[in-house]
This record gives structure tokens, C-alpha cells and sequence, in this order.
């Protein structure tokens, strides 16, 4: 069973880079695409952007100026790099499997990032 | 872009009806609309896949029916487990983009 681990500072100060990285254990990061998603308190699910073994990621355009991934085949994990972030990224991000190319069958439990001051 | 809207926002039934939520896209999708279910405090858990796929230890009660731009998803006798908010998720490959509806929130009358 493919489980998936958000690991990252629970806060982040305006203006600075909210950084997570997504272990997964049980399955290689070598196959499939992976994604991570967020989730403002109280409100719906956001796509952020999916990254690939090789290093190729697609960004959703409304973040696609702030936002990078990485993976990392020899840790078997995957990370997020938001920067200039403000109070409208606080969230409960989530990092999650694409088994093909237009579904999340795994997630992760999800970690809260508060960006305050 | 794809917009997805997704109705009701909110329900509220009893132990054993139907409930059904539908989503209608602004596009043609043909059958790239998947379903979730997510409890409070949880991640998002993937019910139905393609449509009409459901995915392996999923209770037969929960369904999905569609194409192109309108899409539903039905529990054909509610559960108290099955409280709960559902979210359909669209995809669209050029570029590739992901858009969820904006949830329905399902509750025990």
C-alpha cells in the first residue's frame, strides 16, 4: 500500500518561501507523476501542480509564477516550493499520487502552513 | 479555462434515500470527471474515477454517471458513515489542469 508523509514548518512569515517535501514509502517515486493540492481552512481543493521522476512538473497558471517542485529518486520524496507567500496561502496542503493522467487515487494526510508574522 | 459547478452546496437526507449531486462543465470533458469523498479533518478520498468507475473497496451504493458536460454522483441508500463532503474533480490535458467543484456537504436529517 503506497502511503504518502507531508513534512514541513507549520509556519512561514510573509514574503518568505513555504517549503514541504512528501515522502512516500510502499512505491517508487520513479513511476507515476505527483502532485500536491491545498485546501484553505473552511474552503475547497485547489490543484497546485504535479512534477514527474524526470523532473518535468506542470504548474496551475494562477500560481505558476511562484511555484516549484523537485523529486528526489534516491529519498523516494518530492517537494514544494511556493515563494512570496501571504496570508492567502495558509492551507492545509496535501501531496497525492496520479496513477494516469487525470485522477489522485493516494494522498497524503495533509499538513497545516499558516503564513503569519 | 474549464469551470466545474457542482450542486447543491449542501444537503441534508435521511438514513436510507437517494442523493443524488451533479456537476456540469463549461466544457467538453468526455468522461475525465472523478469523485471524492472527504471527512472533516481527512484527505480527500477517490470513490469514482472516469466517471463511472468505481474504485476497488468502495460500497456498490456510491455511482457515477456522465459525459461530456454533465456528470452525477449518486448514493442510492445513505449511510450514516457516508456523512461527509464530495467533491468532483474535472481534467484537462491542454495544458494539463485539474479543477474541483465546489463540494457538497452531506448531512443526516
Amino acid at each position: 500500500q503506497v502511503q504518502l508523509q507531508e513534512s514541513g514548518p507549520g509556519l512561514v512569515k510573509p514574503s518568505e518561501t513555504l517549503s514541504l517535501t512528501c515522502t512516500v514509502s510502499g512505491g517508487s517515486v520513479s513511476s507515476y507523476y505527483w502532485s500536491w493540492i491545498r485546501q484553505p481552512p473552511g474552503k475547497g481543493l485547489e490543484w497546485i501542480g504535479y512534477i514527474y521522476h524526470s523532473g518535468s512538473a506542470n504548474y496551475n497558471p494562477s500560481l505558476k509564477s511562484r511555484v516549484t517542485m523537485s523529486v528526489d529518486t534516491s529519498e523516494n520524496h518530492f517537494s514544494l516550493y511556493l515563494t512570496s507567500v501571504t496570508a492567502a496561502d495558509t492551507a492545509v496542503y496535501f501531496c497525492a499520487r496520479v496513477p494516469r493522467s487525470s485522477y489522485f487515487d493516494f494522498w497524503g494526510q495533509g499538513t497545516l502552513v499558516t503564513v503569519s508574522s | 479555462d474549464i469551470q466545474m459547478t457542482q450542486s447543491p452546496s449542501s444537503l441534508s437526507a435521511s438514513v436510507g434515500d437517494r442523493v443524488t449531486i451533479t456537476c456540469q462543465a463549461t466544457q467538453d470533458i468526455t468522461n475525465y470527471v472523478n469523485w471524492y469523498q472527504q471527512k472533516p479533518g481527512k484527505a480527500p478520498k477517490l470513490l469514482i474515477s472516469d466517471a463511472s468507475n468505481l474504485e476497488a473497496g468502495v460500497p456498490s451504493r456510491f455511482s457515477g454517471s456522465g459525459s461530456a458536460t454533465h456528470f452525477t454522483f449518486t448514493i442510492s441508500s445513505l449511510q450514516p458513515e457516508d456523512i461527509a463532503t464530495y467533491y468532483c474533480q474535472q481534467y484537462d490535458n491542454l495544458p494539463p489542469m485539474y479543477t474541483f467543484g465546489q463540494g457538497t456537504k452531506v448531512e443526516i436529517k
